[in-house]
C-alpha cells in the first residue's frame, strides 16, 4: 500500500514570503503527482500536477519532482493571505486510485 | 457542466440511527470515491467504484459503512448504526477514466450525538 507523508504539518509565513511544502511517497512506480488545496469549509481542489521528473511552473506556484528520491514539493512565490489553506499532496500509479497525504496547514499572515 | 453534488450538506444524527448520504458525480465520469475527512486522520478512503463496480472497500469501514452506485450518476453512502466517532466530513469525488485528477463535492458534515 502506497505511503504518502507530508511535512511540515503546519506553517505560518509572512505575506510576500516563499513557501515550501514537501511530500514523500513509497511506490517507485508512481506516475501522477499533484497538489490539492482546500480552503476552510470547502472541498479539496486540484491545484497542479506533474508526471515526469523536473519542475513545472504555473504563476506563483512551482512543483519539483525527484522520482529517484521519492520526493516532490510545492513552492509558492510571493505568498498571499488568500493562499492560506490546507495543502494535500496526492500520488497515483496511474490507475485513478490516489493516495493523499495528511496535509500541511498553511497560514499566510498579512 | 455541473460539478459533484452532495446532499445533505449537514446532518445531525442520534447514536444508533441510520443515515444515508447522497452523491451525484460529474456527468461522464467513470470513477467515484467516498472519503471521510477528520483533522486527526485526514482523508480516508471509504469506497471506490469504477463504472458502478466496487473496486475497493476501505477495510476498516466495512462493518457499518455501505456505499452503492445505483446508476452511473448516483451513489449513496449508508452508515448503520451511527456512532459519535463517525462525526466527520464525508466527501464524494469523481474522475474520468485515464485521468487521475479527482473532482470533489462540497461534502456532508455529519454530527452524531
Amino acid at each position: 500500500q502506497q505511503k504518502v507523508q507530508q511535512s511540515p504539518e503546519s506553517l505560518i509565513v509572512p505575506e510576500g514570503a516563499m513557501t515550501s511544502l514537501n511530500c514523500t511517497f513509497s511506490d517507485s512506480a508512481s506516475q501522477y503527482f499533484a497538489w490539492y488545496r482546500q480552503h476552510s469549509g470547502k472541498a479539496p481542489k486540484a491545484l497542479m500536477s506533474i508526471f515526469s521528473n523536473g519542475e513545472k511552473e504555473e504563476g506563483r506556484f512551482t512543483i519539483h519532482l525527484n522520482k529517484a528520491s521519492l520526493h516532490f514539493s510545492l513552492h509558492i512565490r510571493d505568498s498571499q493571505p488568500s493562499d492560506s489553506a490546507l495543502y494535500l499532496c496526492a500520488v497515483s500509479i496511474g490507475n485513478n486510485r490516489i493516495f493523499f497525504g495528511d496535509g500541511t496547514q498553511l497560514v499566510v499572515k498579512p | 457542466d455541473a460539478g459533484v453534488t452532495q446532499t445533505p450538506r449537514h446532518e445531525v444524527a442520534e447514536k444508533g440511527q441510520t443515515i444515508i448520504l447522497k452523491c451525484e458525480p460529474v456527468s461522464g465520469h467513470n470513477d467515484l470515491f467516498w472519503y471521510r475527512q477528520t483533522k486527526i486522520q485526514g482523508l480516508e478512503l471509504l469506497s471506490y467504484f469504477r463504472s458502478k463496480s466496487l473496486m475497493e472497500d476501505g477495510g476498516a469501514f466495512k462493518d457499518r459503512f455501505k456505499a452503492e452506485m445505483l446508476n452511473s450518476s448516483f451513489s449513496t453512502l449508508k452508515i448503520q448504526p451511527t456512532e459519535p466517532k463517525d462525526s466527520a466530513v464525508y466527501l464524494c469525488a469523481s474522475s474520468l477514466l485515464g485521468e487521475d485528477t479527482q473532482y470533489f463535492g462540497p461534502g456532508t458534515r455529519l454530527l452524531v450525538l
